[in-house]
């Protein structure tokens, strides 16, 4: 199905294990983002990408990876979680970020960590 | 630092009602976004804003923004339940490579 996918939707992990957010799309679009949302904080964002193998960080990218092989994926790895980063985190998509385009956003993946 | 702010936050509206919501920010932006969330749901593009002056409209919901007073706002002309949501601004400023979100401002509409 075209669009723009995550998986897992909800994932529960432990303080200090590594996880990893999958996010796909399906309509080859240039720009892709990570966000989280936290209550009272609307969305921040964490990562973005440009293209495959040009990332940059956003507002709140410490603790976080992110890597982009192919134009479609756009993982993002928390390498050691802590319960701050329990949240809502969303991945985005766009043709490109300098013109009148919005964003598509994925489903969510909702992650606890405990 | 870019710095977007709502308001209001909560907003209890009764059918028929017409209201704004207000969407400061404290930077030249490159482009201003609305999107609308429903709980436990991902967020849907509403309008893409990108110069000043610039008005766009869907059904009942009108944005406009205003570049030099640094303000955006959604009006919401006769209002239905079916607006009830989480209303989310948004502004890029992809020259200055930053984009902020504002936080939110829950619409309730009520029979």
């Amino acid at each position: 199905d075209a669009g723009i996918t995550q998986s897992p939707r909800y994932k529960i992990t432990e303080t200090g294990r590594q996880v990893t957010l999958m996010c796909h799309q399906t309509w080859s679009h240039s720009y892709m983002f990570w966000y989280r949302q936290d209550l009272g904080h609307g969305l921040r964002l964490i990562y973005y990408s440009a293209a495959a193998d040009i990332t940059d960080k956003g507002e709140v990218p410490d603790g976080y990876v992110v890597s982009r092989s192919k134009t479609e994926n756009f993982p993002l790895t928390l390498e050691s979680a802590t319960r701050s980063q329990t949240s809502v985190y969303f991945c985005a998509s766009s043709p490109n970020r300098g013109s009148s385009y919005e964003q598509y956003f994925g489903p969510g993946t909702r992650l606890t960590v405990t | 630092e870019l710095k977007v702010e709502q308001n209001p936050l909560f907003l209890s509206m009764q059918e028929g009602k017409n209201y704004t919501i207000y969407c400061n920010y404290s930077t030249t932006s490159d482009r201003l976004y609305w999107y609308r969330q429903d709980p436990g749901k991902s967020l849907e593009s509403l309008f893409v804003l990108l110069s000043n002056g610039a008005v766009k409209q869907e059904g009942r919901l009108m944005a406009s923004l205003d570049t030099k007073a640094r303000l955006s706002t959604l009006h919401i002309t006769a209002a239905v339940h079916d607006l009830s949501a989480t209303y989310f601004c948004a502004v890029d400023t992809y020259n200055n490579n930053d984009m902020r979100f504002g936080a939110g401002t829950r619409l309730t509409v009520k029979p």
